[in-house]
């Protein structure tokens, strides 16, 4: 099982401010096959981007992705109100036994 | 667009069954690979069950795996997770996620609102 591993667990951070969020995956994974999504209370998760680095339909330019091997960022380059979620990054290499991070709390500070 | 509504959740004793349904619209559901995706209380999501565009081709994860069964009905644009000899550990949201393509080597596109799944007693 490849086990992804997020970090910080919580990042505290204000309006404006730049986000960096970090997934390591405990063996390679191709870049082809890394995806970050946004879950708010009580909502689904949202693709946010996938193949690493490529915006999924209607996400704001903002969000980037980056990364390879095992390490994987996601950058919110100025954080607006409504970004403050938990994030999570998924690898789909190993599908169907797809894995998940344990996910970034975003808070606002 | 796509929707997928799920349905069927509940509270159910342990060692009880349910069946979860999720319905497809706004797009060829028989053209995607489709997961259940399930979130314990506070906790991170874990794919549990997948198939693809035909019922030949289904994966479980170890923790459910002779427990639980997903199927799907393309007539009916509709997809299953039959949940049997159920335990406390699997309390959790329950959603159906549609994969981007017909592969499962492709992230999740859409997803369901979620179904409240609680074995308690």
């Amino acid at each position: 099982e490849i086990v992804l591993t997020q970090s910080p667990g919580t990042l505290s951070l204000s309006p404006g401010e730049r986000a960096t969020l970090s997934c390591r995956a405990s063996q390679s994974v191709s870049s082809s096959y890394l995806a970050w999504y946004q879950q708010k209370p009580g909502q689904a998760p949202r693709l946010l981007i996938y193949g690493t680095s490529s915006r999924a339909t209607g996400i704001p330019d903002r969000f980037s992705g980056s990364g390879s091997g095992t390490d994987f960022t996601l950058t919110i380059s100025r954080l607006e109100p409504e970004d403050f979620a938990v994030y999570y990054c998924q690898q789909y290499a190993n599908s169907p036994r797809d894995t998940f991070g344990q996910g970034t709390n975003l808070e606002i500070k | 667009e796509a929707q997928l509504l799920a349905s069927g959740g509940g509270l159910v004793q342990p060692g009880g069954s349910l069946r979860l349904s999720c319905a497809a619209s706004g797009f060829t559901f028989g053209s995607y690979a489709m997961n259940w995706v399930r979130q314990a209380p506070g906790k991170g999501l874990e794919c549990v069950s997948a198939i693809g565009t035909s019922a030949d081709s289904t994966f479980s994860a170890d923790s459910v795996k002779g427990r639980f069964t997903i199927s799907r009905d393309n007539s009916k644009n509709t997809l299953y997770l039959q949940m049997n000899s159920l335990r406390a550990e699997d309390t959790a949201v329950y959603y159906c996620a549609k994969r981007s393509t017909n592969t499962w080597y492709t992230p999740f596109d859409y997803w369901g609102q979620g179904i409240l799944v609680t074995v308690s007693s």
